[in-house]
């Protein structure tokens, strides 16, 4: 069935640091790609997506891209603010849209000035 | 405008009592679900409606009954709450034409004494 492997958190790092969370899904077929950030008190957000082979998804500064050889679609950033401290789910959709999202476990961030 | 909102947004109550979340999205989608997030914020889907229709029902008690009056609205109704329901309880929508893109509302977080 289809997964979703994340790196364990959580991750601490200092401001304007870069960032990468790693994350790898094994899935049938040709899912769609998505990072959730959810924020402290608050639901999921959508991060961005992407939705076929070589696609990048980008948004705040965050990218990622979908690496269909690797069976991965790690999150990047190159410099990190405080207010990015969250936690950053991957999840993959089957593109038929009757399988609903699979997430993998989340990864805390937390960013210090 | 919130897309997909969820009451109540706090809920503490008593072992054996029975409560309810409501959710409404107006985002046109025709597919509703429901996810609970524990403390280790493992995050796990419940249910899954197609036009007011169950589609996905996962390994849930049947303390837990989900209400579909329209496609617009699921809501979730929890008959004789045990401890171990205290979690985030998130409402969620997508369809087909906003790319399988699942929107989140911003969870219920239900606690029960």
């Amino acid at each position: 069935g289809n997964s979703v492997t994340q790196m364990e958190g959580p991750v601490t790092l200092s401001e304007e640091a870069f960032l990468t969370i790693n994350c790898t899904y094994t899935a049938t077929g040709y899912p769609s790609l998505f990072w959730y950030v959810q924020y402290p008190g608050e639901g999921l957000q959508l991060l961005l997506k992407a939705t076929k082979a070589d696609d990048k998804g980008s948004n705040k500064g965050f990218e990622a891209t979908y690496r269909k050889e690797t069976t991965s679609f790690h999150l990047e950033k190159g410099s990190v603010q405080v207010s990015d401290s969250a936690v950053y789910f991957c999840a993959l959709s089957d593109q038929s849209g009757n399988t609903p999202l699979v997430f993998g476990k989340g990864t805390r961030l937390s960013v210090i000035a | 405008d919130t897309a997909v909102s969820q009451t109540p947004k706090y809920l503490v109550t008593q072992m054996g009592n029975d409560k309810s979340i409501k959710c409404e999205q107006n985002l046109g989608h025709d597919t509703m679900y429901w996810y609970k997030q524990d403390s280790k914020k493992f995050l796990k889907i419940m249910f899954s409606y197609n036009n007011k229709e169950l589609i996905i029902n996962e390994t849930v008690p049947n303390r837990f009954s989900p209400k579909s009056p329209d496609k617009a609205h699921l809501n979730l109704h929890i008959n004789s709450l045990e401890l171990g329901d205290s979690a985030v309880y998130f409402c969620a929508s997508s369809s087909e034409e906003s790319g399988n893109t699942i929107y989140f509302g911003e969870g219920s977080w239900l606690t029960v004494v």
